[in-house]
């Protein structure tokens, strides 16, 4: 079973952040938060991962909290191309949790 | 990053028959992961595929229903036996990294 959740769906306007939240209150040490989304009719795409300390790249900025047991995803620009379902996967990847079990995501709806 | 290629990307099969989906990779890959994605729903891991051995099925799977082949490390079947119209489904090839997953395109396959 996945060990995330998520909101079912959310809406933001094109140009503003797109915030999404997830919990992962049951998290271990080793554990690595994933993020993934699925545009429709494709496969997933990877966005970011981390640890303990909050990442940046390219696509997003991922915010874990100081206990770990949350996160945020954020899309500081959204555009009308990120309307997607996007995935909040925990996983150790060279321990007894290392696959990726998708749980059932939220639907990000970016609004014109 | 690693480019995978799905055949075929579609199919509408009849109830009782197989069909065998292959799943190519741009580079060698130790294990490759094969997931179901019902629809509506989120992506269900199926099987993982070792060059070499056989293929470690989670539950809810088993070898008889959902054969897989691994005979080189970019290369790989899944197939789906006896089908009913339950087996519709879109059916994905996954590899990773060790950082990220990359997954083709699916295999949509609708049987009547």
């Amino acid at each position: 079973d996945a060990k995330t959740t998520q909101p079912t769906s959310m809406d933001c306007a094109e140009g503003r952040a797109a915030n999404l939240p997830c919990n992962h209150s049951t998290i271990s040490g080793n554990e690595y938060v994933y993020w993934y989304r699925q545009i429709h009719s494709q496969g997933p795409q990877y966005i970011i991962h981390g640890l303990k300390n909050n990442e940046t790249n390219e696509m997003a900025s991922l915010i874990i909290t100081e206990d770990r047991k949350s996160s945020t995803l954020i899309l500081p620009h959204a555009t009308l191309r990120d309307t997607a379902v996007y995935y909040c996967i925990v996983r150790d990847p060279g321990g007894a949790t290392n696959k990726l079990i998708f749980g059932t995501g939220t639907l990000l709806a970016v609004q014109p | 990053s690693a480019v995978i290629s799905q055949k075929p990307s579609r199919d509408i099969c009849q109830r009782g028959t197989s069909l065998t989906i292959q799943c190519q990779v741009d580079s060698q890959v130790t294990m490759m992961f094969w997931y179901r994605q019902q629809p509506g729903q989120s992506l269900t891991l199926i099987a993982t595929a070792n060059q070499g051995s056989e293929a470690t099925y989670e539950s809810g799977f088993v070898i008889d229903k959902f054969p897989i082949s691994r005979p080189n490390l970019t290369f790989s079947t899944l197939t789906v036996s006896n089908m009913s119209p339950e087996d519709s489904s879109i059916y994905l090839c996954s590899v990773e990294n060790g950082r990220e997953a990359f997954f083709g395109q699916g295999t949509r396959l609708t049987v009547v």
